[in-house]
Formats: structure tokens, sequence, C-alpha cells
């Protein structure tokens, strides 16, 4: 069973771009999380999908936003990026009917910002 | 507020010297704990849900145990291929029941030979 696969791996983007990352789930996931991983301020919420609806978002600006397709697979966008959103972008896909939080992450799409 | 702290941030272990990792907690409604190991240049991976205090996992060399307030990953005669990034993460109840998990710092553990 393949797992988790975030495209790109690496990017590198200049300030006042913006990006797009893409996250394929396991197959029969329907929950899709993501996460910023920094040095400083390790890992932090960034929203969660389920069944294409946003379900719950961290404390992240609105540059931030992402979406999920019917097929489960999903898109985090940030616009006008700033130094400081260089990070890894972990998408992680749970499956589990009983919500115990089990998440299967992704390598993660690592961005810098120049 | 929700809050997950590690402790120490590292350690550094000779092969077989067996040691602890703490995860101390503050949630408003603990709907689990969980651990996840974290390889450089990689995405964290699964280890152990807690649910209750009093609970118990283990996996090879790790036990993972959980009182109200902390939870502590015990590894046993550690081998060098233990050496990781340990990290503890809470989920709160909520009503939407989505997958939130609030993070810890981590613990790098080194395991020399």
């Amino acid at each position: 069973k393949a797992g988790v696969t975030q495209t790109p791996r690496y990017l590198i983007k200049t300030r006042g771009q913006q990006v797009t990352l893409s996250c394929s789930p396991i197959s029969g996931h329907r929950s899709v999380s993501w996460y910023q991983q920094t040095p400083g301020q390790g890992l932090q919420f960034l929203f969660e999908y389920f069944s294409e609806t946003q379900r719950n978002k961290g404390n992240f600006p609105g540059r931030f936003s992402g979406r999920q397709f019917s097929n489960s697979r999903s898109e985090m966008n940030v616009s006008t990026l700033e130094l400081g959103d260089s990070a890894l972008y972990l998408c992680a896909s749970s499956g589990d009917s009983h919500n115990t939080g089990e998440l299967f992450f992704g390598e993660g799409s690592r961005l810098t910002v120049l | 507020e929700d809050q997950v702290t590690q402790s120490p941030e590292a350690l550094r272990l000779q092969e077989g010297e067996s040691s602890s990792l703490n995860c101390s907690y503050t949630v408003s409604g603990l709907r689990g704990l969980f651990w996840y190991r974290q390889d450089p240049g990689k995405g964290p991976e699964f280890l152990f849900t807690l649910y209750s205090a009093g609970e118990e996992k283990e996996k090879e060399r790790l036990k993972a145990t959980l009182t109200k307030k902390e939870s502590f990953l015990h590894i046993t005669a550690p081998k060098p291929e233990d050496s990781a990034t340990y990290l503890c993460a809470v989920q709160a109840h909520s009503v939407d029941s989505s997958y939130k998990l609030i993070f810890g710092s981590g613990t790098r553990l080194l395991v020399r030979p």
C-alpha cells in the first residue's frame, strides 16, 4: 500500500511569490491534515480536511489556505511569501473510523524563501 | 491553552543504557496522547496512542505510559538504530472530531555504539 506522497519535495521561492504544495493521501483515507515544522516552533497544525470540507484550522494568517478534492488529494497554498514561511510542510492522512489520531505523514515539502 | 512540553531536549545514551523521555501536557479534555518517531529528512512515524491514565503500550524496546499530567517513553537497552527525534502530541476532545494534534518540541535521542 502506497504511503502519503507529497510534491514537490524541495522548492525555493522569493519573497512575495506564492506556492502550491500537493498531497496524495493513502488510498481510502478521507482526512488530510497539514503541519508546518520549523526548528524554532516545532510542528504546528495548519488545517485539516475531511471529505472536501475544512474541519479545523490552526492559528495561521489567511495567506495560508488549502483545499481537498473529491479523490481526497489535497493542496495547500501560501500567498505573498515571507522569509518566515521557510519550513518543512508535512501532510498527514488518516482513515481511522474511530478517530484515534493515528496519522500517517508524508516526507514533506521543504520550502525555502529567499 | 493546550500545551505539550517535552524533556530533555536532547539525550545521549550508550548502547544498552536505558532511560526515559518525558512529556507533560495541559489540555482541555484529553482525547488521546500520541508518540511519534522522526528520522532526519523524514515525516513523523506513529508509535503509540494512549487514552487514559494508567494505560501502557509496548513495542520492541519502547514502552509508553500515561498519567493525568504526563507521559513517559521508556527505552530499554537502546540500540544505535533507535537514534531519532521522539515527538509527543495530544488531541483534545472536539465537537467536530477533527484530527488537530498539538505537538511538543521533541527529544533528540542519540544512541552511541
